[in-house]
């Protein structure tokens, strides 16, 4: 089953714009990880944020991890066109088998020039 | 060269054929994966393996197999393919942490 659901399933921005995406989960983890695919490719790791860690920045990404509510968002900011893809998030989940991911279904951004 | 590469890239078979796909790495990873993407559902995990004699089976392994025959190689078969088996599949390999490499896919169609 699904662990992560992102929110929205689709998003369309004009370039230079801030890209927000949340992703939900709903067992304890260990980690949640953001990737990136596009269309049609493999999947690219974007960041990894542990369970004890609240925010992680990485160029124009920022990640937010909120436990409590289990939820996390991705920010993209000052999108460019290049930033078109799907990303999803996945969590390794606590007290089952570690290295092990589950993933969302994806969020589909589209940056338009 | 890439670091986990998969083969064939597309393939189309019938109902009842036998198929494998194979993936290949060079990143020294023990640990290995295969997933099946479909269309809106994302990534689901088919089987897993964390060095050559562990093989774990995932969450939808019914109708697949798989083998390890080294460190670097991880195979998946469909024994007799179905047509909700078209599918996305990709392999993935992991090392020292949490963060997994992803091949380019297989696209296969099953008619």
């Amino acid at each position: 089953s699904q662990q992560g659901e992102e929110d929205p399933q689709a998003l369309s921005i004009q370039e230079g714009e801030n890209a927000t995406m949340n992703c939900s989960y709903k067992t304890s983890i260990n980690n949640l990880q953001w990737y990136r695919q596009n269309s049609g490719r493999g999947l690219v790791h974007l960041i990894l944020i542990r369970s004890n860690e609240r925010e992680k920045h990485s160029g124009r990404l920022r990640v937010t991890l909120d436990t409590s509510k289990k939820s996390s968002s991705l920010l993209i900011t000052a999108s460019r066109a290049a930033d078109t893809a799907s990303y999803f998030c996945a969590t390794e989940n606590s007290g089952g088998s570690n290295y092990k991911l589950t993933f969302g279904k994806g969020t589909l951004l589209t940056v338009n020039p | 060269d890439a670091d986990v590469t998969q083969t064939p890239r597309n393939r189309i078979t019938k109902t009842g054929k036998r198929i494998m796909l194979e993936c290949s790495q060079t990143k020294g990873h023990d640990r290995m994966y295969w997933y099946r993407q479909d269309p809106g559902l994302g990534l689901r995990l088919i089987y897993y393996s964390f060095d050559v004699k562990d093989i774990n089976k995932g969450e939808i392994s019914d109708g697949y197999s798989v083998s390890r025959q080294a460190q670097a190689k991880f195979s998946l078969s469909l024994e007799s393919a179905i047509p909700n088996q078209t599918a996305l599949y990709f392999c993935a390999t992991s090392g020292g942490g949490e963060t997994q490499y992803f091949g380019p896919g297989t696209r296969l169609l099953v008619l």
